[in-house]
């Protein structure tokens, strides 16, 4: 069974902090990596994805990708109260196009 | 420029009866993918459709059927639906049968089944 595994949380952050959440994934045929953001009762937002070993860096956020360790990350910078979602990070193969996701991290950021 | 647009936003069906969601893919994009996202849980894959036809499916039931018409525009159909349906149902659109294109989500349609 293909999986992707995040921490449910709630990680707690202090307004202003570097929230950093985390994936593995088991899949080592996974090419592409994407970060969603959900906010309760709404559908995911796509904040950015990664593909190549390294950090990927857009605004406030950075992706960061170890597919030796299998593992991928994201950091968000200057937390703000607005940044609590759950963060769903999603794996995709190169021949197979659907995405795997994992159950998603909850985020709090406390002003 | 139209996101990704999805109907109804919510419906109520009972037990055994069927459903049909509709989606509309984002301007310039030719790949419709659906998903089912019970609550607490990560999206789940349904199946793709491209050039009209499904390509991939995940570990779902016969019951679950699709469509895909040639302005790219999708249907999602459920039979005999039962209670474990009640969902959250996501139409995901993308450019193409390439791995790592950006792939939006629309704003998804509530399923509940009593």
């Amino acid at each position: 069974q293909k999986e992707v595994e995040q921490n449910s949380g709630p990680l707690s952050v202090p307004e202003g902090a570097i929230a950093s959440l985390n994936c593995t994934y088991s899949d080592r045929g996974s090419q592409s990596f994407f970060w969603y953001r959900q906010y309760s009762g709404k559908s995911p937002e796509l904040i950015m994805f990664i593909y190549s070993n390294g950090d990927k860096e857009d605004g406030r956020f950075t992706a960061q990708l170890n597919k030796a360790s299998q593992y991928v990350s994201l950091l968000i910078r200057d937390s703000q109260p607005s940044d609590s979602a759950t963060y769903l990070c999603a794996a995709q193969g190169d021949s197979s196009y659907k995405l795997i996701f994992g159950s998603g991290t909850r985020l709090l950021v406390r002003p | 420029d139209a996101g990704v647009t999805q109907s109804p936003t919510h419906l109520i069906k009972t037990r055994g009866q069927q459903v049909t969601l509709r989606c509309s893919p984002k301007s310039g994009h030719d790949t419709v993918s659906w998903y089912q996202q019970a609550l607490g849980q990560g999206p789940q894959f349904i199946f793709q459709y491209y050039e009209e036809e499904e390509r991939q499916r995940g570990n779902f039931p016969d019951r679950f059927s699709g469509h895909q018409f040639p302005n790219y525009s999708s249907e999602l159909n459920v039979n005999a639906l039962l209670l474990g349906d009640s969902a959250l149902y996501l139409c995901a659109s993308s450019f193409g049968q390439i791995s790592g294109n950006t792939i939006y989500f629309g704003e998804g349609s509530w399923l509940t089944v009593v």
